[in-house]
């Protein structure tokens, strides 16, 4: 099965600003499929971040943004604060029509 | 209000089966698929499959197909998601989210379902 592919781990310290790639293929990210970012908190469900490459849902900070571009995807932190850390995940589909999660990056504040 | 409410916690042992729910309100349960995501102790997010209630289409991820039924009851607004015969492998958090066309990503989600498999 397809796979999209996080770096497993960021971090940075507050106010600086952060990115997180999620690196597909031309079966899913390239095949046209949007990319959607979620932010879980610990013991938290997931939370919608990112949709549709690059729009944010009512309420979340103008600090979280998202690209495409081929078959990769980008989310980025700006003006990180000790808030944002958590587990962040990128979302697409593939050319069947099934879902794929990204493997996943923990965002660290130091 | 948009709300995505899940059955309680569930300990079971291998060979049984489940069945767990997500009831949706505040909104057409028939106008919006809902999916099924899993996540296994300290690992990722994978995706398990989708229903759209309307009409009952169903999508799995290949690792999932045969694994797990997932249903719906539009007359209850609720979905299920049922395994026939648990195995250990299956302990985990299972979540249930709403997408609002299917590849627009999932806005809503519900508190999640711990279900622990173990003899």
């Amino acid at each position: 099965q397809s796979v999209l592919t996080q770096p497993p781990s960021v971090s940075g310290a507050p106010g600086q600003r952060v990115t997180i790639s999620c690196t597909g293929s031309s079966s899913n990210i390239g095949a046209g499929y949007d990319v959607h970012w979620y932010q879980q908190l610990p013991g938290t469900a997931p939370k919608l971040l990112i949709y549709g490459n690059s729009n944010r849902p009512s309420g979340v900070p103008d600090r979280f943004s998202g690209s495409k571009s081929g078959t990769s995807a980008s989310l980025a932190i700006t003006g990180l604060q000790a808030e944002d850390e958590a587990d962040y995940y990128c979302q697409s589909y593939d050319s069947s029509l099934s879902g794929l999660f990204g493997t996943g990056t923990k965002v660290t504040v130091l | 209000e948009v709300q995505l409410v899940q059955s309680g916690a569930e300990v079971k042992k291998p060979g049984e089966s489940l069945k767990i729910s997500c009831k949706g309100s505040g909104y057409s349960f028939t106008s919006y698929w809902i999916g099924w995501v899993r996540q296994m102790p300290g690992k990722g997010l994978e995706w398990m499959g989708i229903i759209y209630p309307g009409d009952s289409d169903t999508r799995y991820s290949p690792s999932f197909q045969g694994q797990v039924t997932i249903s719906a009851d539009k007359s209850i607004s609720t979905a299920y998601l049922q395994w026939s015969s648990l195995k250990a492998s299956d302990t985990a958090m299972y979540y249930c989210a709403r997408d609002p066309k299917l590849t627009t990503g999932f806005d809503y989600w519900g508190q999640g379902t711990l279900v622990t498999v173990s003899s």
